[in-house]
């Protein structure tokens, strides 16, 4: 069965540490993403990926790095946490064509609280 | 830019209603349109999906048709159980890049 694997379901971090969330995928997919999902506000494309050591900004990117140096592993890096980086974080994985769509596969998700 | 818009939620339904979740898009050309559902505690999975207008994606009872002409893509299903309680996000990819754009999510609730 093909899988998004995120390392942790559930974290709790301080104010000012740096925070590394780990995403791996089986699929051998070209495309990977990090969302954030916070209620009232859906998901909201932090990083993004198209292949290895290549990176590009989504929508929210401030306060937040990613690092690609494997094709199948993704890692989202909180520099310096804030509560307000409290939310659910997904990662999400595909293939790339721009003739054939196919659809994200997604990890079940890291919960992230910052106190 | 492209975007999603659906109905806000929560919905509750009882067990056997028939439901209705709206979703319309903006987009240029002709993008792609998908609903995943989120189940409590998990990730997003893909439901269904309609990649060029009139198509229609259905899976598990659920079905939505790709109107270009009203720019949507409804979700229905006739007959709702228990089980569906979940999240449902209508979502679109364009066809110039593979990224998705996502609504904000619709939580249903089906009560006994």
């Amino acid at each position: 069965d093909v899988k998004v694997t995120q390392s942790s379901r559930y974290l709790v971090k301080r104010t000012g540490e740096k925070v590394f969330l780990e995403c791996v995928q089986d699929m051998d997919h070209e495309n990977m993403f990090w969302y954030r999902q916070d209620p009232g506000l859906g998901l909201r494309l932090i990083y993004f990926s198209y292949d290895v050591k290549m990176k590009e900004k989504g929508d929210i990117p401030e306060g937040y790095s990613v690092s690609r140096e494997k094709k199948e592993r993704f890692s989202l890096i909180l520099e310096s946490a804030s509560t307000n980086q409290t939310s659910m974080y997904l990662c999400a994985s595909s293939f790339f064509s721009l003739r054939y769509n196919y659809g994200y596969t997604f990890g079940s998700g890291t919960r992230l609280t910052v106190v | 830019g492209d975007s999603v818009t659906q109905m806000e939620g929560p919905v509750t339904l009882s067990e056997e209603a028939f439901l209705t979740i709206n979703c319309t898009y903006t987009a240029t050309g002709y993008p792609s349109l998908f609903w995943y559902v989120q189940y409590p505690g998990e990730g997003l999975q893909l439901l269904l999906k309609a990649t060029k207008a009139d198509d229609k994606g259905s899976n598990k009872g659920f079905e939505a048709t790709y109107r270009k002409e009203t720019t949507s893509f409804h979700l229905e299903k006739g007959s709702v159980q228990v089980s569906d309680s979940a999240v449902y996000f209508c979502a679109l990819k364009s066809n110039t890049g593979n990224q998705f754009y996502f609504g904000t999510g619709t939580s249903l609730t089906v009560i006994p």
